[in-house]
């Protein structure tokens, strides 16, 4: 299996754009996550689903970011519009159980501008 | 909701010597304990983890303890090496009806190994 894959690994984005981050979990893993890391506030749990249906979107921080898992292979996080706020490098990791490894992608680094 | 700490924030130690880096965590429930390491411009990779039916565990040069009374847990370096260098992070892993399997990181600990 490749891993986790996420695309793009880079983006760069005026203000008030649309901005859709993907990802493609390792199959059979069940579980599925999408984290936020920056300088300032370390690795942050933004939404995770079980078998696709979404369990915890807590962590996401405003109406402007959604997120969907369409199929046990995809999942999208969407920010709409984009702010210089939300620069960050964005990672999705997928497990199979509630105590298995976490695998995580190579991250999305996203810059607003 | 869960909040895990994490000490100290950087970390620098000379090649051989021991890296020891701690993790608190507040829910009682929270009863899985994994470690990872993050290389520049990669994702967290895990490295050793930990249940909280065991106190310890040992793989090769890494070891984690777990005090559970006290809430807190231990990554332990031994014989450090060049390529040891690179982010720390400790995470707990919550389990309960509406937040079951949530994975929660402590602030990172960034550890280089002076030659």
């Amino acid at each position: 299996d490749a891993g986790v894959i996420q695309s793009p690994r880079h983006e760069v984005t005026e203000m008030g754009q649309e901005v859709t981050l993907r990802c493609k979990p390792i199959s059979g893993h069940d579980y599925l996550f999408w984290y936020r890391q920056t300088m300032m506030r370390g690795l942050e749990l933004l939404i995770y689903f079980n078998n696709n249906v979404p369990i915890d979107d807590s962590g996401m921080p405003e109406d402007r970011f959604s997120a969907k898992m369409p199929n046990a292979s995809f999942s999208t996080l969407k920010i709409q519009p984009s702010e210089p706020r939300d620069s960050a490098v964005y990672f999705c990791a997928s497990r199979t159980g509630p105590h298995t490894e976490a695998f995580f992608g190579q991250g999305t680094r996203l810059t607003v501008v | 909701g869960e909040n895990v700490e994490q000490h100290p924030s950087t970390l620098s130690v000379q090649e051989g010597d021991s890296a020891v880096i701690k993790c608190t965590y507040s829910d009682s429930a929270s009863n899985y304990f994994p470690w990872y390491k993050q290389e520049l411009g990669k994702g967290p990779q895990l490295i050793i983890d930990i249940r909280s039916n065991v106190g310890e565990k040992k793989d090769q040069r890494i070891a984690v303890t777990l005090n559970k009374t006290a809430k807190h847990f231990s990554l332990h370096i031994t014989e450090t090496q060049p390529e040891d260098s690179a982010v720390y992070f400790c995470a707990a892993s919550i389990q309960g009806y509406s937040s079951a399997s949530k994975i929660i990181f402590g602030s990172g600990t960034r550890l280089s190994i002076r030659p």
